[in-house]
């Protein structure tokens, strides 16, 4: 399978608080990808990491890729109300080069 | 105009029915997707066209007819559903018609069908 696993299915936090949810996948990837999905709409491209990268920033969002551990966390520092929505991982294999997505992890941000 | 535009944004319809979803892309790309998400199912690739040719088909029953007549503009035909066909249908655009050039996908905001 090409698609990445998100973990955990659900998070539930306070604002203000950091949340973290993970990302795994089975096959050599050229560049990972995370999106986020408000309820019902479409998804929303947020960063790029790439094979070669460890660890990469964009505001208030941190992400890590382990390549021997086929696997990535997403960091969301001092989280906000706003940031209640799903967040998928996109593994772009270097055998394949199409996005495929999981369930998602649901975060639910209490003000 | 926004990046995606689809159209409808709800669809009903009985499994006899004959619908069609439309959606168009305003960013210059080469490259447009069909996915299908379900509830607690992960998003399902349907179809992926670059340059107006269908590059991926992953298995999706004949009932889903996909069209793509020029770069801008994707079609997904419907023709007797199921009641399980019912999800939240997402086209999505991208530069390039492969995740390793390192682009990124550009999605509309969905078309949710339900069939009676």
């Amino acid at each position: 399978s090409q698609q990445g696993e998100e973990d955990p299915q659900a998070l539930s936090i306070q604002e203000g608080e950091n949340a973290t949810m993970n990302c795994s996948y089975k096959t050599s990837i050229n560049n990972l990808q995370w999106y986020r999905q408000n309820s019902g709409r479409g998804l929303v491209h947020l960063i790029l990491i790439r094979s070669n990268e460890r660890e990469k920033h964009s505001g208030r969002l941190r992400v890590t890729l382990d390549t021997s551990k086929k696997s990535s966390s997403l960091l969301i520092t001092a989280s906000r109300a706003a940031d209640t929505a799903s967040y998928f991982c996109a593994p772009i294999s270097l055998a394949g080069n199409q996005f495929y997505f999981g369930t998602g992890t649901s975060l639910s941000v209490i003000p | 105009e926004t990046g995606v535009t689809q159209t409808p944004r709800h669809l009903v319809m009985g499994m006899t029915n004959k619908k069609s979803l439309k959606c168009e892309q305003h960013l210059g790309h080469n490259a447009m997707y069909w996915y299908k998400q379900s509830a607690k199912k992960p998003l399902e690739l349907m179809f992926v066209y670059s340059l107006e040719e269908r590059v991926e088909n992953n298995s999706v029953p004949s009932r889903f007819s996909p069209e793509c007549p020029n770069s801008s503009h994707l079609f997904l035909h419907l023709h007797t559903l199921q009641p399980e066909d019912s999800a939240l249908y997402l086209c999505a655009s991208s530069q390039a018609a492969s995740g390793r050039a390192g682009g990124e996908l550009f999605f509309g905001e969905g078309s949710r069908l339900t069939v009676l």
